[in-house]
């Protein structure tokens, strides 16, 4: 069964542009979570969906960053436009409410911002 | 509000040595915690939880933790480290005490293992 797939592994861009990731859930799971990883703050929830609607995303840092779960198997986190500050390690996660499960996390996009 | 404490970003014992990973939580409610663990370029994988019921948690790997209420700590331990423990590990206490929805992680401790 296959994971969280995330694409692309590694992201390097220039200040000002566009940034798009995106995440594969595991089928049948109907949460999905981003979460940003830096030195300085640790693991931060950015935003989540269930049943692919955003339930809270009060850990968006601002309007530069906006997020989409059009369909249950597809996300992506925009980045527009892109600054030094949001170079981090970039994960989604998916989790099912079927009883009790556990967050399954991806591999990771790790943007980099010049 | 949930949050979560790790005591030591990092943490160096000796292979054969006692491992013991600090975190203590707040919660309004009997909290719902987790310990994952992440290895170089991965993402983070669970060790264990803590839901209800016993407070002695086993994970994989040969890790425990124990849910203390009155401490308000789940601490992280396995008796003998071994070099492939070395990693980094996370402690995080569920947002809406349901499992399944959205973590509150700790800063995380990196462990180091020497031989």
């Amino acid at each position: 069964d296959a994971g969280v797939i995330q694409s692309p592994r590694h992201e390097v861009t220039e200040m000002g542009q566009e940034v798009t990731l995106r995440c594969k859930p595991i089928s049948g799971h109907d949460y999905l979570f981003w979460y940003r990883q830096t030195m300085m703050r640790g693991l931060e929830l950015l935003i989540y969906f269930n049943n692919n609607v955003p339930i809270d995303d009060s850990g968006m840092p601002e309007d530069r960053f906006s997020a989409k779960m059009p369909n249950a198997s597809f996300s992506t986190l925009k980045i527009q436009p892109s600054e030094p500050r949001d170079s981090a390690v970039y994960f989604c996660a998916s989790s099912s409410s079927q009883g009790i499960d556990t967050l399954h996390f991806g591999n990771g996009t790790r943007l980099t911002v010049t | 509000a949930q949050s979560v404490t790790q005591l030591g970003s990092h943490v160096s014992v000796s292979e054969g040595a006692l491992v013991l990973l600090r975190c203590n939580y707040s919660s309004s409610v009997p909290p719902y915690l987790f310990w994952y663990v992440q290895y170089p370029n991965q993402g983070l994988q669970l060790l264990l939880k803590y839901t209800t019921g016993a407070t002695l948690v086993k994970g994989i790997n040969g890790f425990e933790a124990e849910f203390k209420k009155s401490e308000t700590s789940f601490h992280l331990t396995k008796p003998s480290a071994h070099m492939s423990d070395a990693a980094e590990y996370f402690c995080a206490v569920s947002l809406f005490n349901q499992a399944g929805t959205a973590l509150i992680f700790g800063k995380g401790t990196t462990l180091s293992v020497s031989s």
